[in-house]
């Protein structure tokens, strides 16, 4: 089956400018997570949805970041306007379903390689 | 709150050697725990999961992880390591609705 994809693959811009990464996640999965990535660190999640409703976004500087997964499929983060700070790797995953316990197999999640972005 | 520690930023062993990666949690109810692996420009891949029963767990590329509550941790390990073993290893503890914490992760590399 084919996995979760991710483009582009690198970007790189000047800050105060806007850019887009889009996520495809695998066939099936309800679940979509964005995480970020900063060098040296491990991923910290950005949003999560459900289908095409918002889990968590808790951790989403919703001032310049914001992600839409309209037709509950497909995704896309944008970042308007970019900073320095955002240079990092943006991770996409999915998985199945949601939540633990005894079908929580199913739940594992599947990252894309990523989208490493630079700001300068 | 919920957090991954993993003590060590980077180590190196010899081909052919053991290989004990270190990870300590800390969750305030039952711990669902992960390893995984990122090769450079790739995304994350799963070695293992713990979610409750034998606390020693198998995963794949010939990786295990023993879950220790008294001691919160959740180590990795394996016996001979191989050159291709050399990447960037993550630990995690999985919370409410599927949320991952990640520990910062530990770099191997392999001497030949």
């Amino acid at each position: 089956e084919a996995g979760v994809a991710q483009s582009p693959r690198y970007k790189i811009i000047e800050k105060r400018q806007s850019v887009a990464f889009w996520c495809n996640p695998i066939s099936g999965h309800a679940t979509l997570y964005w995480y970020q990535q900063i060098l040296g660190q491990g991923p910290k999640l950005l949003i999560q949805f459900q289908n095409n409703g918002v889990v968590d976004d808790s951790q989403l500087p919703k001032d310049r970041f914001s992600a839409e997964r309209l037709k509950g499929v497909d995704s896309t983060l944008k970042i308007q306007p970019a900073k320095l700070e955002d240079s990092a790797v943006y991770l996409c995953a999915s998985s199945l379903g949601i939540g633990w316990g005894a079908g929580a197999y199913n739940n594992e999640q599947f990252f894309g390689p990523g989208t490493r972005l630079t700001v300068l | 709150a919920q957090s991954v520690t993993q003590p060590d930023i980077h180590i190196t062993v010899s081909e052919g050697a053991s290989l004990e990666l270190r990870c300590n949690y800390s969750y305030g109810a039952t711990p669902y725990l992960f390893w995984y692996v990122q090769s450079p420009g790739q995304g994350l891949q799963l070695l293992l999961k713990y979610f409750s029963g034998d606390t020693l767990v198998q995963g794949i590329k010939g990786f295990e992880a023993e879950f220790k509550r008294s001691q919160s941790s959740f180590n990795l390990r394996k016996p001979s390591v191989h050159w291709s073993d050399a990447a960037e290893y993550f630990c995690a503890v999985g919370a409410s609705f599927n949320k991952f914490y990640f520990g910062s992760g530990t770099k191997l590399n392999v001497k030949p």
